[in-house]
């Protein structure tokens, strides 16, 4: 089954770095995955497409400070330079047999 | 830049129906799949169902499956998602979401998203 797990809070300081992780189910770990951001009382927003071998694309107007990584199953979003409208739920999300699958999102907040 | 715009939540009775639309502009509308998403309050996205840019292809969640049906009129750039025998945890705000590919079956991800329309199952 395929299945997404995420972390359900983070936090960093103003300012600093985080990396969020979403890590794919067992049988899955090559499949790629795209991070959405969803700040507070918005739509969500796409952030990029991560590919299984870490290359990603950014959306359209999405700073560099967003970068995407990757190590096995895992699959990470890293945001530097950390501004208070960063504060939101993060979401990865992928895709197989016709289904679409999200993770349960990260509540990341700026300290 | 793409705009996807939904209508049509509403307060509507257990075991009630509703149809909801997404208007789009700024991009091929037909030459992409669409989605929708749905968020019930205080949780996390849930997809709910796909189509194809030419319509001839659909998927739905086993959660709506039998009760949901996704559809497109592409010479009014208009996705639907029409809703029957609705429960109470079909409450949520349904967002609709322009997919990267065309067929629904790869590339199977979302780049732009609209603002939602809140549908409240209760008697």
């Amino acid at each position: 089954q395929l299945v997404l797990t995420q972390s359900p809070s983070a936090s960093a300081s103003l300012g600093a770095s985080v990396k969020l992780t979403c890590t794919l189910s067992s049988g899955h770990i090559n499949y790629a995955i795209a991070w959405h951001q969803q700040q507070p009382e918005k739509g969500p927003r796409y952030l990029m497409i991560l590919n299984s071998d870490g290359s990603h694309i950014r959306g359209d107007g999405i700073p560099d400070r967003f970068s995407g990584s990757t190590s096995g199953a895992e699959r990470y979003l890293t945001i530097s330079s950390l501004q208070s409208e960063d504060e939101a739920d993060y979401y990865c999300q992928t895709w197989g047999s016709g289904i679409r699958v999200f993770g349960g999102g990260t509540k990341l907040t700026v300290l | 830049e793409v705009q996807l715009l939904e209508s049509g939540g509403a307060l509507v009775q257990p075991g009630g129906s509703l149809r909801l639309s997404c208007a789009a502009s700024r991009f091929a509308f037909r030459t992409y799949a669409m989605s929708w998403v749905r968020q019930a309050p205080g949780k996390g996205l849930e997809w709910v169902s796909a189509i194809s840019g030419s319509g001839d292809i659909t998927y739905y969640a086993d959660s709506v499956t039998g009760r949901f049906t996704i559809s497109r009129d592409n010479s009014k750039n208009t996705l639907y998602l029409q809703l029957k025998s609705l429960r109470a945890g079909d409450t949520a705000v349904y967002f609709c979401a322009k997919e990267v590919g065309a067929r629904a079956t790869t590339d199977s991800y979302f780049d732009y998203w609209g603002q939602g329309t809140l549908v409240t199952v209760s008697s």
